[in-house]
C-alpha cells in the first residue's frame, strides 16, 4: 500500500543552523502539510500546499520556515535558523484531490525527530 | 479558534471487551469533519473513521463506531472487540469546511491488556 515517507528519521542539529526535511508524499496526492508536535502537547498544523503555492499556514509558520516542491516528487520544510523550540517531531501528510467532501482527511508519514542543540 | 480536547490521556481495556475514548470540540461553524486517528508505535498516523458534521448518522467502519453528538460537541470513539493490534496512540481531529487545517487533540493511550 503506498505509503508517505519522511527522511531522515532523526536529525540532530545545532541551533541557528539550516536544516531540511524531507518528505515522499504519496504519488498521485495533490495536497501536502507539514505537521509538528512538540514532546508532550498536541500535533499542530504548520502548512498546506496545493498547486506550487502554500494554500493556508499557521502563525507558527513564520518566516524561519519555508516549503518547496522542487521536483515533482518530493515535498521539503527548511527551517533557516533553527531555534532550541524548534525540536519536534514533524509530520508530513498527503491527499488526492478526489477526497474533496472528506475534509482535510490526510495520509500521515512515520515523521522526523529534529533536535535542536 | 476551534479547539479538541481529548480529557483521557491513558485508557485500557481487556482484549475482547469494549473500549470508549472521548473527546470534545468547540466551534462555532456548521460546516465541519471530525477524525479519528491511529498512531501505533513507531509507526505513522493512519485513519480510523470520519464524521460530517452535516450527518446525524454515527459513522462505523467494523469493530470502530462513533457517538456524534453535535449539540453536547461530543465525538467519542467506540472500540468493540479489542484486539492487540489495537493498542495505540488515538487523535481526535477536527476540520472546518473549506479550511485545509486539521486540528488534533493531545492524544488517548490506549493499552490492549491479553
Amino acid at each position: 500500500e503506498p505509503e508517505v515517507t519522511q527522511t531522515p528519521s532523526h536529525q540532530v542539529t545545532q541551533m541557528g543552523q539550516e536544516v531540511i526535511l524531507r518528505c515522499v508524499p504519496i504519488s498521485n496526492h495533490l495536497y501536502f502539510y507539514w505537521y509538528r508536535q512538540i514532546l508532550g502537547q498536541k500535533v499542530e498544523f504548520l502548512v498546506s500546499f496545493y498547486n506550487n503555492e502554500i494554500s493556508e499556514k499557521s502563525e507558527i509558520f513564520d518566516d524561519q520556515f519555508s516549503v518547496e516542491r522542487p521536483d515533482g516528487s518530493n515535498f521539503t520544510l527548511k527551517i533557516r535558523s533553527t531555534k532550541l523550540e524548534d525540536s519536534a517531531m514533524y509530520f508530513c501528510a498527503s491527499r488526492p484531490k478526489h477526497l474533496q467532501g472528506r475534509g482535510a482527511e490526510a495520509f500521515f508519514g512515520q515523521g522526523t525527530r529534529l533536535t535542536v542543540v | 479558534a476551534q479547539t479538541v480536547t481529548q480529557s483521557q490521556p491513558e485508557m485500557s481495556v481487556q482484549e475482547a471487551e469494549t473500549v470508549t475514548l472521548s473527546c470534545t470540540y468547540d466551534t462555532s461553524e456548521s460546516d465541519y469533519y471530525l477524525f479519528w486517528y491511529k498512531q501505533p508505535p513507531s509507526r505513522q498516523m493512519i485513519l480510523v473513521i470520519r464524521q460530517e458534521a452535516y450527518k446525524q448518522q454515527n459513522a462505523t467502519e467494523n469493530r470502530f463506531s462513533v457517538n456524534f453528538q453535535k449539540a453536547a460537541k461530543s465525538f467519542s470513539l467506540k472500540i468493540s472487540d479489542s484486539q492487540l493490534g489495537d493498542a495505540a496512540m488515538y487523535f481526535c481531529a477536527y476540520n472546518r469546511g473549506g479550511s485545509e487545517k486539521l486540528v488534533f487533540g493531545k492524544g488517548t493511550k490506549l493499552t490492549v491488556n491479553p
